[in-house]
């Protein structure tokens, strides 16, 4: 069973402040998925990335698929307090036909 | 684009009743939809995936009786919880993809069993 590990778990910061999220795994995936989910809302997704080394930016946030597509971060840059949610990286299987495995998840607060 | 709902947004209802949450892509043909449960501040659970005119799969653990899916059309998936009971209060989330493509999620459907 693929496994996805996300870390951290939880994270609170301060206005302005830079921070890193991090999904790992021991497997390769077809692609990977960041979505960012506010309390009692779907997830709405941030980016797709599918290349091994691809770097996306979105604004402040900075997402990579690592060189061996095992591994993802996500960096915000100057994080300010409508930042906060929960932070999802998702990846898909080779072969999976689009059948997703979630990480844990990232619950984000940004202070003003 | 790559809109899904689903409705009721929130329903309440009595243990041993049955509910029915539908899930529509708005503005794209869903050939797979996945159906999802969250218990709070967790993770999405996968609870099934339907493809268009086919039956549904299930996650190993997931009673397939208990939780019905049908998947009539292209953009219409349909989830019924039957014979409820206050275990089954959750967050159900459906999403919808195309071709195997990225996964796109309706806004969820809080359901309280009293």
């Amino acid at each position: 069973t693929q496994l996805l590990e996300q870390s951290p778990q939880f994270l609170s910061i301060q206005e302005g402040e830079n921070l890193t999220v991090y999904c790992n795994s021991s497997s390769v995936f077809s692609s990977l998925q960041w979505y960012r989910q506010e309390p009692g809302e779907g997830p709405v997704l941030l980016v797709t990335v599918v290349t091994g080394g691809e770097v996306k930016k979105l604004k402040r946030l900075t997402f990579q698929f690592g060189d061996a597509r095992k591994d993802s971060s996500l960096h915000i840059t100057a994080a300010q307090p409508g930042d906060t949610g929960l932070y999802l990286c998702a990846g898909a299987a080779p072969g999976s036909q689009g059948n997703l495995i979630f990480g844990k998840g990232t619950k984000l607060s940004v202070k003003p | 684009g790559a809109v899904v709902s689903q409705h009721p947004s929130r329903v309440i209802c009595k243990s041993g009743t049955s509910v029915k949450i539908e899930c529509r892509s708005l503005d794209f043909q869903a050939t797979t939809m996945f159906w999802y449960r969250q218990f709070p501040k967790k993770s999405l659970m996968l609870m099934a995936t339907s493809n268009e005119g086919s039956k549904a799969t299930y996650e190993q653990g997931v009673e397939k009786d208990k939780f019905l899916i049908n998947h009539a059309s292209l953009t219409l998936s349909t989830l019924t919880v039957t014979s409820a009971h206050p275990e089954d209060s959750s967050f159900y989330i459906c999403s919808a993809s195309q071709w195997g493509e990225t996964q796109y999620f309706g806004p969820g459907t809080r359901l309280l069993v009293l």
